[in-house]
């Protein structure tokens, strides 16, 4: 079953320093990735996705991705981070074309330090 | 607006009485699914839907039932809830299957917190 590793439950980057957070994915195919975001007491918001056109994805609020088969990797980074981006993180991986389930990471909570 | 949503978002109930948690989407989506959301475990599938009448169990589906009678509605219930669903849960939709999967992804609605005690 295909599945996605986030590394770092938590990670705190000062105000305007580079943004990375880790996503590694396990796919005997070509997979279909996604990088979701949650601020606080709200739903899901798509950032991003990967659906094998461009191997780097740029998404909503200056965030991108960058799809690296020979890691099975699909970082997530920001060159500057704002305060506004303190939030969960979640990757997740479109398993099951049948279901169209999305199989999620277990979250990663960013923190800006001011 | 294009939403998903869900009703109620703060729940705190007792065991073993019975309680549902309604989803309704205005935007003709065919494909609807219930997650839930617990520290540490990031996001599970409990029950997902195809179109009208078509449910199926995702990953987590004990102590669970859903149901779908009309495209924008996708309840789910819990017959008998115990404290161990305890949980944010969140109902998505999106497009079936193909290019406008990909081009729309699931919408997610705001989330329903709930507490059994």
């Amino acid at each position: 079953a295909q599945s996605v590793t986030q590394l770092g439950s938590h990670v705190s980057v000062s105000e305007g320093a580079l943004v990375l957070l880790r996503c590694n994915y396990s796919s005997s195919v070509p997979p279909y990735l996604f990088w979701y975001v949650q601020y606080p007491n709200q739903g899901l918001q798509l950032l991003l996705k990967y659906t094998s056109a461009a191997t780097l994805v740029k998404g909503i609020n200056g965030f991108e991705a960058e799809f690296k088969k020979s890691e099975t990797s699909f970082h997530l980074t920001k060159p500057s981070a704002h305060m506004s981006d303190a939030a969960e993180y979640f990757c997740a991986v479109l398993t099951h074309f049948g279901n169209e389930k999305l199989t999620f990471g277990t979250g990663t909570r960013l923190t800006i330090i001011p | 607006e294009a939403q998903v949503t869900q009703n109620p978002r703060y729940l705190i109930t007792v065991t073993g009485k019975k309680l549902t948690v309604t989803c309704s989407q205005n935007m003709n989506h065919e494909y609807m699914s219930w997650y839930r959301q617990d520290p540490g475990l990031g996001l599970r599938q409990i029950y997902y839907s195809m179109n009208v009448e078509v449910t199926d169990k995702g990953d987590v589906p004990e102590g669970y039932k859903v149901s779908r009678k009309e495209k924008r509605n996708f309840p789910l219930i819990l017959e008998s809830p115990s404290p161990n669903q305890t949980s944010l849960y969140f109902c998505a939709s999106s497009q079936s299957r193909g290019a406008l999967y990909f081009n729309y992804g699931y919408t997610f609605g705001s989330g329903t917190r709930l507490t059994v005690v």
